[in-house]
């Protein structure tokens, strides 16, 4: 069985501070995991990707994320934020064929000026 | 060009009716999914057909029928709505790589109100 848990419901930093969204995975097999963010009433965006090729992760608009198998982890970050990086944040295991998404309860990002 | 499109994007209608959401994805995938999005934005998988052929079935009540006329398109069908299916609906695809897990493209999400 496959589960995720994203430790923090909601997030805020200021603009230009560092993002870290934290995120924890349960995988019976070597998990892929991802990151989509999904901003007011729109669809999923993909961020970025884990699949058992680099540890360090990069993704689109600055984000990136380190898988840590030793902790389970996959958190977000991104150096300096952007007004524009305000939206909700799900972080995703997958079964090996990827056809399985188990999704976290989501993360809202809120980026103050 | 759209990757993933669902139609209608919303949809109210009244309880112990039927409706149907359609979704065409043309990237040329194998693999399209449908999601539920709750009203606490928890999302969860209902169905995966892989070629026309259904693959996942999440125990989803029968009132929900998808239906893929081709593997371009994956219809779902809701008979006899209840006010617990209120709810946004997202289409995904994917292809069948075969290499282990292969990006889930999603479509912009239907939101269902039933009163």
């Amino acid at each position: 069985a496959q589960s995720v848990t994203q430790l923090d419901s909601h997030v805020s930093v200021s603009e230009g501070t560092p993002v870290l969204l934290r995120c924890n995975y349960s995988s019976s097999y070597s998990p892929s995991l991802f990151w989509y963010v999904q901003h007011p009433n729109k669809g999923l965006q993909l961020l970025l990707k884990y699949t058992s090729a680099a540890t360090l992760v990069k993704g689109i608009n600055g984000f990136e994320a380190e898988f840590k198998k030793s902790e389970t982890s996959f958190h977000l970050t991104k150096p300096s934020a952007h007004m524009s990086d305000a939206a909700e944040y799900f972080c995703v295991v997958s079964d090996p064929h990827g056809n399985k998404l188990v999704f976290g309860a989501g993360t809202i990002l809120r980026v103050k000026s | 060009d759209t990757a993933v499109s669902q139609t209608p994007k919303y949809l109210v209608t009244q309880m112990g009716n039927d409706k149907s959401i359609k979704c065409e994805q043309n990237l040329g995938h194998d693999t399209m999914y449908w999601y539920k999005q709750d009203s606490k934005k928890f999302l969860k998988i209902m169905f995966s057909y892989n070629n026309k052929e259904l693959i996942i079935n999440e125990t989803v009540p029968n009132r929900f029928s998808p239906k893929s006329p081709d593997k371009a398109h994956l219809n779902l069908h809701i008979n006899s709505l209840e006010l617990g299916d209120s709810a946004v609906y997202f289409c995904a695809s994917s292809r069948d790589s075969g290499q282990g897990a292969d990006t889930q493209y999603f479509g912009p999400g239907t939101r269902l109100t039933v009163l």
